[in-house]
């Protein structure tokens, strides 16, 4: 079976201040993760996945098979990432994405 | 282009009627996903379309729910006997490669009195 954790419903951080929104994942092959956004009236959209290795919007995350993570930091939160920020996983031959709960990112102007 | 459209946006319905979800895809994707967004829960998957290959089903959450594609295009969630826990988003995605992202479309908010 394959399970994504998010620990944090809501997270509250201070403009300027980094950012960490956490994930955790549960799969016994090789997984492929993803970090999707869905910022105030807009659709759910894709931010990053780990095998392009790609920084959007200021936001990285590296993929730990050791952990088990997939967290997504940026060292420098802006008011415009306050959104909903889901993590998701497919897995090898499994063409379907197995979602976390969802974090609420909350930017303090 | 266009990206993924579905309807209606919204839906009240009475508990124990039948209910019809729509969702166009963006042309040209061959695969296209039906999810549900529960209060408090993150998305769950529930069916899965990839060309002219036989739906992945595993997500339906009961025998109430089934789903069809037809012309390898538009796809129609239905939904029997609505319950009250069948309250929710329910969100379609499309893709041209099941390899590639998936593209989102804006939901349907389905809430059952």
């Amino acid at each position: 079976a394959q399970r994504v954790t998010q620990p944090e419903k809501l997270l509250s951080v201070f403009k300027g201040a980094p950012v960490e929104l956490k994930c955790n994942y549960s799969y016994s092959g090789s997984p492929e993760l993803f970090w999707y956004v869905q910022y105030s009236r807009q659709r759910l959209q894709l931010l990053l996945r780990h095998i392009s290795r790609e920084s959007i919007k200021g936001f990285t995350a590296d993929l730990n098979k050791g952990e088990t993570s997939f967290h997504l930091k940026k060292p420098f939160a802006q008011e415009e990432d306050s959104a909903m920020y889901y993590c998701a996983l497919k897995g090898f031959g499994n063409e379907k994405l197995t979602f976390g709960t969802g974090t609420r990112l909350t930017i303090i102007p | 282009g266009a990206g993924v459209s579905q309807s209606p946006s919204n839906k009240v319905t009475e508990k124990g009627k039948d209910v019809e979800l729509r969702c166009d895809p963006i042309s040209g994707h061959t695969a296209l996903y039906w999810y549900r967004q529960s209060l408090g829960q993150g998305l769950e998957f529930l069916i899965y379309f990839q060309g002219n290959s036989a739906p992945d089903k595993s997500g339906l959450p009961s025998d109430r729910f089934s789903a069809e594609r037809t012309g390898g295009s538009v796809s129609t969630l239905t939904i029997q006997r609505t319950q009250q826990e069948d309250s929710a988003v329910y969100l379609c995605a499309s893709s041209p490669n099941p390899v590639y992202e998936q593209y989102f479309g804006p939901g349907t908010r389905l809430t059952v009195t």
